[in-house]
């Protein structure tokens, strides 16, 4: 199936700084990307749609200037976590859907994001 | 809200065939029946999907009701790599998914 690759795969970051995941469609353009977060033992939680060439559609009750979207170019969406803080460490994944098969979904590797 | 309902947990011996049920009632005309797996850890992996017919690729068969209603996701022969959980999804249209809490299945050896 289509690739979708994530980096970093992990990243300790300190309270108050902001740091940066970038989501990458390999072999196949995406218009639309989306962002998830999941804690231990929960489910994903849908945080965000991605636009390519728009702004991001944020789900209810997540920050949009927190976590900041941008989808820059056919195959690259970055999620920035702004001002960090300890509760906002999670496994963070993204998604793409790859029109050449059909729409199917296909999500990244994820990554963990540690604030301390 | 997730549009599908799937038993907690199962357990399947190794070398058995794995029978994961969903219940998606609420599906519509176009919507598609779409299956991935999370080993811990990882990101969710793509099992296979299908709209109405019954679909078979080389990690699994999907059975769909011919009411659309429920599905079936059936692994031939577990193996231990086998144990994750299970989530079966109905895809809207936009392509946004949305996660219930899936099966967790364990293969006994």
């Amino acid at each position: 199936g289509a690739v979708v690759s994530q980096h970093p795969s992990w990243v300790i970051c300190k309270s108050g700084t902001s740091v940066k995941i970038e989501c990458r469609s390999l072999d196949f353009q995406a218009t639309t990307m989306f962002w998830y977060r999941q804690f231990p033992k929960q489910s994903l939680m849908l945080m965000a749609t991605s636009n390519e060439g728009s702004k991001a559609t944020y789900e209810q009750g997540v920050e949009k200037d927190k976590f900041l979207i941008n989808h820059a170019s056919l195959t690259l969406s970055t999620l920035t976590v702004t001002s960090a803080h300890p509760e906002d460490s999670s496994f963070y994944i993204c998604s793409a859907s790859d029109s050449n098969s059909g729409n199917t979904i296909y999500f990244g590797e994820g990554s963990w994001l540690t604030v301390v | 809200d997730a549009k599908t309902t799937q038993p907690t947990s199962m357990d399947c011996a190794e070398g058995r065939a794995a029978n994961l049920p969903c219940n998606h009632s609420t599906i519509s005309g176009n919507e598609y029946v779409y299956w991935y797996r999370q080993i811990h850890s990882q990101g969710p992996q793509y099992i296979i999907h299908g709209l109405k017919n019954n679909e078979t690729n080389e990690m699994a068969s999907l059975i769909i009701t011919e009411d659309r209603k429920s599905s079936t996701l059936i692994l031939p022969h577990a193996t231990l790599r086998d144990t994750a959980v299970y989530y079966c999804i109905v895809k809207s249209l936009d392509d946004k998914i949305i996660f219930g809490k899936g099966t967790r299945l364990h293969i006994l050896p």
